[in-house]
């Protein structure tokens, strides 16, 4: 069974620019959870999307957006580049979690992007 | 909210040492806890958990038990290996609100030595 897939894996951008990350779930999967790692900053959660639905966001501004899709797959955009953007974004997808809370996150492999 | 504090690292340790990482939670409600690893250049993988109160996790030799009464949840192994080097997350999920959002420690990196 395929795990959690994240497109592309190395970006290079410019400040000011506009970025398209994607991940693909496990199939199964409803909810689809999205976090910035960036250096020495552990995870920060950004976004939460659940049967196409925005369910919850974290502490970011309004730049860091996303969607799903009727097949679960999701895309984290983010306008207006700047240099602080520069992380490892991290994909993870579960099951429902209002199912039971033994519905534990499984992670893609993240996609690393540099702002320059 | 919910939250959760790890040991500082990097955690240096000779091959077959000893290991513990501290963990402890801030939650409201009855959380589900999680140890992940996250191997160089990799995503995340589980790598324990536990559902609820004195529940031990376990895998690869690894063990974590979920102690409600310090609120806490150590990830230990007896002998640790230099495949063993990676960063380490301890995280908590809970229907608080009906949030649902994991959260995560800061991460502990390892670094075994041979």
């Amino acid at each position: 069974e395929a795990g959690v897939t994240q497109s592309p894996t190395h970006l290079i951008k410019t400040r000011g620019q506009q970025v398209t990350l994607r991940c693909s779930p496990i199939s199964g999967h409803t909810s689809v959870y999205w976090y910035q790692q960036a250096l020495g900053l552990g995870l920060q959660f950004l976004l939460w999307y659940d049967e196409g639905e925005e369910r919850n966001r974290g502490n970011f501004p309004p730049r860091f957006s996303g969607r799903q899709f009727p097949n679960y797959s999701s895309e984290l955009n983010v306008n207006a580049l700047e240099l602080e953007d520069s992380a490892l974004y991290l994909c993870a997808s579960s099951l429902y979690p209002g199912q039971g809370l033994n519905t534990e996150a499984f992670f893609g492999q993240g996609t690393r992007l540099t702002v320059v | 909210g919910d939250s959760v504090t790890q040991m500082e690292g990097p955690v240096t340790l000779s091959e077959e040492a000893f290991l513990t990482i501290n963990c402890t939670y801030t939650a409201t409600g009855y959380p589900s806890l999680f140890w992940y690893v996250q191997y160089p250049g990799e995503g995340l993988q589980l790598l324990l958990k536990a559902t609820k109160a004195d529940d031990k996790g376990s895998n690869k030799g690894f063990e974590a038990t979920y102690r409600k009464e310090t609120t806490s949840f150590h990830l230990e192994k007896g002998s640790v290996q230099v495949s063993d080097s990676a960063v380490y997350f301890c995280a908590l999920t809970t229907s608080s609100g009906g949030s649902y959002i994991p959260t995560f420690g800061r991460g502990t990196s390892l670094i075994v030595h041979p």
